[in-house]
């Protein structure tokens, strides 16, 4: 069965710096993941996916990842924070065959000016 | 080109009670998806429509049911409410390919349970 663990439920970091958020995925084939970005009262977002094709992840708004087989991680980065990229961050693996989402528990970035 | 729509924003509700929330796919897409989004948590997947039909169910009771339309429109029915169903409920459309549908979410309802 699909999982992921994101590793930190909060992360703060001061405006311009760079944002890092972990998740580590579990999956018995090769995955799919997403990361999501919901900003308060809203709904969710698609930042970017990974599908197999290039390991790197290019999304909107500066947000990348990269997919390591090695470490089974799907870790998030922003190289200087915005004041608006503070919401919750989900990532999310693909459920295969069930075609559902398998939603981490998040992480609550807040920016600091 | 509209996104994905859902009515009402905001539901309140007494226990025992039944509600139906509705769901307008984003254009060109023929999947819909129901999540829960209980407070503090991640969403966690209800059913999923296609074809008119219910085609998976995550670990929730058959007092949650649905049903989507020819348009592709979808409505989630909850009867006999109790305080624990209080939650956003997230409505995801998609196209399926047969590979990785990507799914695309709506504002959201907010169903207060009281």
């Amino acid at each position: 069965a699909q999982s992921v663990t994101q590793l930190d439920s909060h992360v703060s970091v001061s405006e311009g710096t760079p944002v890092l958020l972990r998740c580590n995925y579990s999956s018995s084939y090769s995955p799919s993941l997403f990361w999501y970005v919901q900003h308060p009262n809203k709904g969710l977002q698609l930042l970017l996916k990974y599908t197999s094709a290039a390991t790197l992840v290019k999304g909107i708004n500066g947000f990348e990842a990269e997919f390591k087989k090695s470490e089974t991680s799907f870790h998030l980065t922003k190289p200087s924070a915005h004041m608006s990229d503070a919401a919750e961050y989900f990532c999310v693996v693909y459920g295969g065959a069930t075609n559902k989402l398998i939603f981490g528990t998040g992480t609550l970035l807040a920016v600091q000016p | 080109d509209a996104g994905v729509t859902q009515s009402p924003t905001h539901l309140i509700k007494t226990r025992g009670q039944q509600v139906t929330l509705r769901c307008s796919p984003k254009s060109g897409h023929d999947t819909v998806s129901w999540y829960q989004q209980a407070l503090g948590q991640g969403p966690q997947f209800i059913f999923q429509y296609y074809e008119e039909e219910e085609r998976q169910r995550g670990n929730f009771p058959d007092r949650f049911s649905g049903h989507q339309f020819p348009n592709y429109s979808s409505e989630l029915n909850v009867n006999a409410l109790l305080l624990g169903d209080s939650a956003l409920y997230l409505c995801a459309s998609s196209l399926r390919t047969g590979w990785t549908d990507t799914q695309y979410f709506g504002p959201g309802t907010r169903l207060t349970v009281l």
